[in-house]
């Protein structure tokens, strides 16, 4: 069975740049979620969809922040511009009803 | 504020022995999820304790749930060097089931062989 899908694994690139953020959930999930975790932090809940509709994105830092999620089977996560302390891992992740998350291996985002 | 908070922070043991770790948190519950990060990948679920239960058992994992003192522990019996991991609680905001989980800041576990 294939999991969650998150491109790229890793991204370096510039303060000031567009960087977007690739999830395909598992096929017949109707929850997808994307956190940040750092070292700081730890892991933050950005956002969340159910059935393709933004249920609760008040954990996204800034309006430099958008998700979008067109279909059942994408979703992305979209910095602009970006800033060096948005580096951090970026997860998506994934559930069928409530019940437990399927993550992604993540998207290790480095904003020099 | 964190929902889930873990302790220890770090836990360090010998190949073999048994690794306890504990959580809590602050609001009423109707589940209690366990997870586990390997270095570098996602996390993965463990394990859902529900609030009308008081212990769960999968493999070599053993999971109580105590809702009248709001905590929560994992015990892992004859750990493996693979176990070496960070080992998260989440839990659903408030009693109802919305879908949003918040995530403890975790337990680094080492299992030295």
């Amino acid at each position: 069975d294939a999991g969650v899908i998150q491109s790229p694994r890793h991204e370096v690139t510039e303060m000031g740049q567009e960087v977007t953020l690739r999830c395909k959930p598992i096929s017949g999930h109707d929850y997808l979620f994307w956190y940040r975790q750092t070292m700081m932090r730890g892991l933050e809940l950005l956002i969340y969809f159910n059935n393709n509709v933004p249920i609760d994105d008040s954990g996204m830092p800034e309006d430099r922040f958008s998700a979008k999620m067109p279909n059942a089977s994408f979703s992305t996560l979209k910095i602009q511009p970006s800033e060096p302390r948005d580096s951090a891992v970026y997860f998506c992740a994934s559930s069928l009803g409530t019940g437990s998350q399927h993550f992604g291996d993540g998207t290790r985002l480095s904003i020099l | 504020s964190q929902q889930g908070e873990e302790d220890p922070q770090a836990l360090s043991i010998q190949e073999g022995e048994n690794a306890t770790m504990n959580c809590s948190y602050k609001t009423s519950i109707n589940n209690l999820q366990w997870y586990r990060q390997n270095s570098g990948r996602g996390l993965v679920h463990l394990i859902l304790i529900r609030s009308n239960e008081r212990e769960k058992h999968s493999g070599r994992l053993r999971v109580t749930l105590d809702t009248s003192k709001k905590s929560s522990s994992l015990l892992i019996t004859a750990s493996r060097a693979a176990d070496t991991a960070s080992y998260f609680c989440a839990t659903p905001t408030g009693s109802s089931n919305t879908g949003k989980l918040i995530f403890g800041q975790g337990t680094t576990l080492q299992v030295k062989p």
